[in-house]
């Protein structure tokens, strides 16, 4: 079966400071990988999308980057924090492109200070 | 883009009732919708989907229904119980087939 990690589970760091958050997926192949973040109460917005190791969308300009090194593997970083970077960061990871059914990690919640 | 709204507002409904949660949308209709569970602190859990041409999902005590003229999705917990408390989302994909996520509605059942 698959499964996916984040980590770490929590993160509070200062504004200005380096961003690293590690996804990393099981029991399939070349997945469809996705970050997500959702601020208190509000829904999900994609951050970036990658079909394949080197692949990155970005959906929104923002302070963020995203990489794939590895089939399996997929990292958030920022190399400077703000205030507004706060969240709850989601990964998720599918494999059908027609009905793009996904499942998501256990999420990272990032607090900047 | 599309814009999807789900009530803000938490559902409280009583154990054994049923839940009715609604998903709306204001533009095109998209060839598929999906809702996700999501309880506090924890990522979103794919529940269902339902196609254009499908009215209807039942997936054990839940149903979905999907109203192309209407532009809405009913989503609904038959015989609830107090686990099926969460927040519960609909997706829609967009023209680059990349999901939108509706803001999610709480549901609380009280036993």
């Amino acid at each position: 079966s698959q499964t996916i990690h984040q980590w770490p589970a929590t993160l509070v760091q200062p504004v200005g400071s380096p961003l690293s958050l590690e996804c990393t997926v099981e029991g399939t192949s070349n997945p469809n990988l996705y970050w997500y973040r959702q601020a208190a109460g509000r829904g999900l917005q994609l951050l970036f999308y990658s079909v394949g190791i080197g692949q990155i969308s970005s959906e929104v300009p923002q302070n963020l980057s995203a990489s794939r090194p590895q089939d399996r593997q997929f990292i958030l970083s920022s190399k400077k924090l703000l205030l507004s970077d706060s969240g709850f960061y989601l990964c998720a990871w599918g494999t059908d492109l027609s009905y793009n059914e996904q499942f998501f990690g256990p999420g990272t919640r990032l607090t900047v200070l | 883009s599309q814009k999807i709204e789900q009530n803000s507002e938490a559902l409280n409904i009583q154990e054994g009732k049923t839940a009715t949660l609604t998903c709306n949308y204001t533009n095109y209709s998209p060839a598929y919708l999906q809702w996700y569970r999501q309880d506090p602190g924890r990522g979103p859990v794919f529940l269902l989907l339902i196609r254009e041409n499908e009215k209807e999902k039942r997936k054990e005590r839940l149903k979905v229904t999907f109203d192309t003229t209407l532009k809405q999705s009913l989503f609904h917990i038959t015989a609830s119980q107090p686990a099926d408390s969460a927040t519960y989302l609909c997706a829609l994909p967009n023209a680059g087939n990349m999901l939108t996520f509706g803001g999610g509605t709480r549901l609380m059942v009280k036993p």
